[in-house]
């Protein structure tokens, strides 16, 4: 089993939409989790981190549910920049729990 | 926030021979910086964590002879791809970690360099 698990889409949703993405991920000792998104041919740039209690930073809503080891992203009234690869990503315990293990992201598409 | 820049953005280069790619962080020190290599459509697979003044620690499948790291100092850590082949093609990014706060603690965030695009004729 992948460490990291995502639904890899494409999820193609139009201009206004909800959208939501979920991660699993099997280490049930890993201390911090995180969004990041990720543009064609580009660096990964952080979007969130998640918090137990979840958190929310404008349109984007983070979850976190330890008990069943997931985390999710909720995105509202999708804009067309949101458009990118969405990275769910788990900080381990591994190399001094320094390792940040990456799931296979989550492509959305938002049509005009 | 801080910023990590990498060199050369891409790169072709010529099966056999060796490529060297430079990672830097500019406003800030970093200890500890990571290398990563992503396939087309794949995620980020962690290859090395770089260490200023010690060895790189390489994750299972990596060719510590293939892909030397150097972290001479604390804002520099280069990553070469000796004897390149065709399967060598991919995306390879770097990050860092910074301390900061005022006990000097992690920043939890990884602060990712823009990428180097290496292809292997």
């Amino acid at each position: 089993r992948k460490e990291v698990e995502q639904d890899p889409g494409p999820f193609n949703v139009p201009e206004g939409a909800t959208v939501a993405f979920n991660c699993t991920y099997s280490n049930s000792a890993s201390q911090s989790f995180f969004w990041y998104r990720q543009d064609c041919r580009k660096e990964p740039k952080l979007l969130m981190s998640v918090y137990s209690s979840g958190n929310e930073d404008g349109r984007f809503t983070a979850q976190l549910n330890r008990a069943s080891q997931y985390i999710s992203l909720l995105i509202r009234d999708s804009k067309l920049s949101d458009s990118a690869t969405y990275l769910c990503v788990v900080k381990g315990v591994g190399n001094y729990g320094q390792n940040f293990v990456f799931g296979p992201g989550t492509r959305l598409s938002v049509l005009p | 926030g801080a910023v990590v820049s990498q060199h050369p953005s891409w790169v072709i280069c010529k099966s056999g021979t060796s490529v060297k790619i430079e990672c830097r962080s500019l406003d800030f020190q970093a200890t500890t910086m990571f290398w990563y290599r992503q396939f087309p459509k794949q995620s980020l697979m962690l290859m090395a964590t770089s260490n200023e003044g010690s060895k790189a620690t390489y994750e299972q499948g990596v060719e510590k002879d293939k892909f030397l790291i150097n972290h001479a100092s604390l804002t520099l850590s280069t990553l070469t791809v000796t004897s390149a082949h065709p399967e060598d093609s991919s995306f390879y990014i770097c990050s860092a970690r910074r301390r900061g706060g005022l006990a000097g603690e992690w920043d939890n965030e990884q602060f990712f360099g823009p990428g180097t695009r290496l292809t292997v004729l």
